[in-house]
Formats: C-alpha cells, structure tokens, sequence
C-alpha cells in the first residue's frame, strides 16, 4: 500500500466550476500536511499547508481529519491558470523531515 | 534572492555509465534534499544532508550515493545508470530549524537509453 494515496484524474472541469480532490495517507504519526502544486515539467511549489482546523487561501480550502486519515483539498471558481497537478504531501517521523509525497491528482479547467 | 540552481537542466546518458547532478541551496539555507521523480509519479526522497553529512535516505540502492560541500552545495551521484534511473531529479533546501520550508530548484532531467 501506498503511503500517500490519491486519484490521479484527470479531473475536467469548466472555469467556474467547484472541484475538490482527496487523499488518505497509512501514516497514523504523521504531523505536517501540505498541497502542493506542480506544472507540467515544472518543479512542486508549495499550495498550502493543511490542519485539522481546515484552512482556506482565496479560492482554496484544505481540510484534514486525523480519524479517517483524509485531506482534502477545494478549488472554488475554478480558472484556467489552475490547471495542474496537486499533490498530496505528509511529512515522516523521523530527523530528515522527509516530504512522502502522493501520485498527484491532474486537473484541467476548460474555458 | 537566488533559489535553489540545479545543472545540468538536461542530460542524456547510456546505460552503464555515470552521473553527477549539481545543487546549489538557496541563499541561507543549510539542508539540502534530493528527490526522484519518474513520470506519472510523485516525487520519491532519495537522501538529505546536512553538516555534509547525509541524515537521513530513502528506499534507493547504494549506486546513488552524494556529497554537501561547507559552502552547502550537494551533488548527486549515479552509478551504473539503468533505464529505469530516468526521471526528474529535484534538489530542494530548507533551514535545519525550519525543516518544514522546502524550496524546490527546477530540476536536472535525466534520461538514460
């Protein structure tokens, strides 16, 4: 099993539209969540971080449950510069701090 | 502010031969990570040093082994490349005592045929 599990899309979706993307991760310990975005051939840049409490940055929205091992990830009025790869991070225990990352999950928003 | 600078961008090599990518951290950083990505996949942690030592390492065979000089640039090595070494190699730095703020360099794409 994957240690960080995401569905890889594509997700097509109209501007405008309301898209939200999940992952589940096997790691009970881990501490710190983030979304990352990556552009095509492009390195990974940070999104944002996710905490149990949900944050939100503008249009997006990322929400963690602990519980179910989960974290989610809403895009609201989508746009076309939003099309990309998210993908879905969680750190290791241990002194490096690794980031494990997921898959990514492909969006494209079509005008 | 320079970011994190990998080289080559790009390279070619044939099965069997060597490899050594290049990172220099961004400016105050002091921890310097490597990453595989192959296509279609997330990136995959290889090794991090710091205090040119290597910390900690990933799920790789000892023919990926690296270097972080005192002036805290990295290189990484591959020996006895295989077809399957071909990926996006990603440096990314942070701060010992801030280990969660990551900057990524653009990348070192390595294809091996």
């Amino acid at each position: 099993r994957k240690e960080v599990e995401q569905d890889p899309g594509p997700f097509n979706v109209p501007e405008g539209a309301t898209v939200a993307f999940n992952c589940t991760y096997s790691n009970s310990a881990s501490q710190s969540f983030f979304w990352y975005r990556q552009d095509c051939r492009k390195e990974p840049k940070l999104l944002m971080s996710v905490y149990s409490s949900g944050n939100e940055d503008g249009r997006f929205t990322a929400q963690l449950n602990r519980a179910s091992q989960y974290i989610s990830l809403l895009i609201r009025d989508s746009k076309l510069s939003d099309s990309a790869t998210y993908l879905c991070v969680v750190t290791a225990m241990d002194s490096s701090y690794k980031l494990i990352f997921g898959s990514g999950t492909r969006l494209l928003v079509r005008p | 502010d320079a970011g994190v600078t990998q080289s080559p961008t790009h390279l070619i090599k044939t099965r069997g031969q060597q490899v050594t990518l290049r990172c220099s951290p961004k400016s105050g950083h002091d921890t310097v990570s490597w990453y595989q990505q192959a296509l279609g996949q997330g990136p995959q942690f290889i090794f991090q040093y710091y205090e040119e030592e290597e910390r900690q390492r990933g799920n790789f065979p000892d023919r990926f082994s690296g270097h972080q000089f005192p002036n805290y640039s990295s290189e990484l090595n591959v020996n006895a490349l295989l077809l399957g070494d071909s990926a996006l190699y990603l440096c990314a730095s942070s701060l010992e005592r801030q280990p969660y703020g990551y900057t990524f360099g653009s990348g070192t794409r390595l294809t091996v045929v």
